[in-house]
């Protein structure tokens, strides 16, 4: 029973474009959310989060919307550029089961120039 | 210079061979922690240790050990290697706070193959 889903498994986008991540999760107790970034042979990198005090977050190109009533969070890059192209994963955490991690299945973004 | 390093990064063998995998990190940080990575299924814990005499088992554990050797060292073992572990493994570490603020920092993956 994954608490956390990414409904898309890869998503394809123009460059200059604006790509939309989509993630959904289950568990009402969950009070941070996370997405990283990992390109092929690395680790996943931290790229933005948001608190679920907040609908809210943006950095740069990057912004994190959190809807809690439909227990949704988006990941908005705009403009897409070609270095994007990499997977992405929604993560999870509560503070009631000690901040661990708690991933979705990721989405691999294409940008295509 | 890597903060988080595994070794070794690609390894390939027999069922039923003992193999570990091991992680140091250099962050200085408290808390790491092994994850597995499978396609369609995202990255998820093994093991996980808020510090050196802390050891707690993940969502997957079963077939995995762990030893916590020093703050910077974390080694996964898997004592009789079967098909199914086949999978890139995940080392992480993190801060430990008072927020809800985790993130974490992980290391380049050690791709297993268990043939």
């Amino acid at each position: 029973d994954q608490q956390v889903k990414q409904n898309s498994p890869s998503l394809s986008v123009q460059e200059g474009r604006i790509s939309i991540l989509n993630c959904d999760y289950t568990n009402s107790m969950f009070d941070y959310f996370l997405w990283y970034k990992k390109y092929p042979a690395e680790g996943p990198t931290f790229l933005i989060s948001i608190s679920s005090i907040k609908d809210k977050n943006e950095d740069g190109r990057f912004t994190v919307f959190l809807n809690k009533s439909a227990k949704h969070l988006s990941l908005h890059i705009v403009p897409s550029q070609p270095g994007d192209s990499a997977v992405y994963f929604c993560a999870a955490s509560a503070r009631v089961y000690g901040n661990k991690l708690v991933f979705g299945a990721g989405t691999i973004l294409r940008v295509k120039s | 210079d890597a903060d988080v390093t595994q070794t070794p990064r690609n390894r390939i063998t027999k069922t039923g061979k003992r193999i570990m995998l091991e992680c140091s990190q250099t962050k200085g940080h408290d808390r790491m922690y092994w994850y597995r990575q499978d396609p369609g299924l995202g990255l998820r814990l093994i093991y996980y240790s808020f510090d050196v005499k802390d050891i707690n088992k993940g969502e997957i554990s079963d077939g995995y050990s762990v030893s916590r050797q020093a703050q910077a060292k974390f080694s996964l073992s898997l004592e009789s290697a079967i098909p199914n572990q086949t999978a890139l493994y995940f080392c992480a570490t993190s801060e430990q706070g008072p927020s809800s603020y985790n993130e974490q920092f992980f290391g380049p993956g050690t791709r297993l193959t268990v043939l």
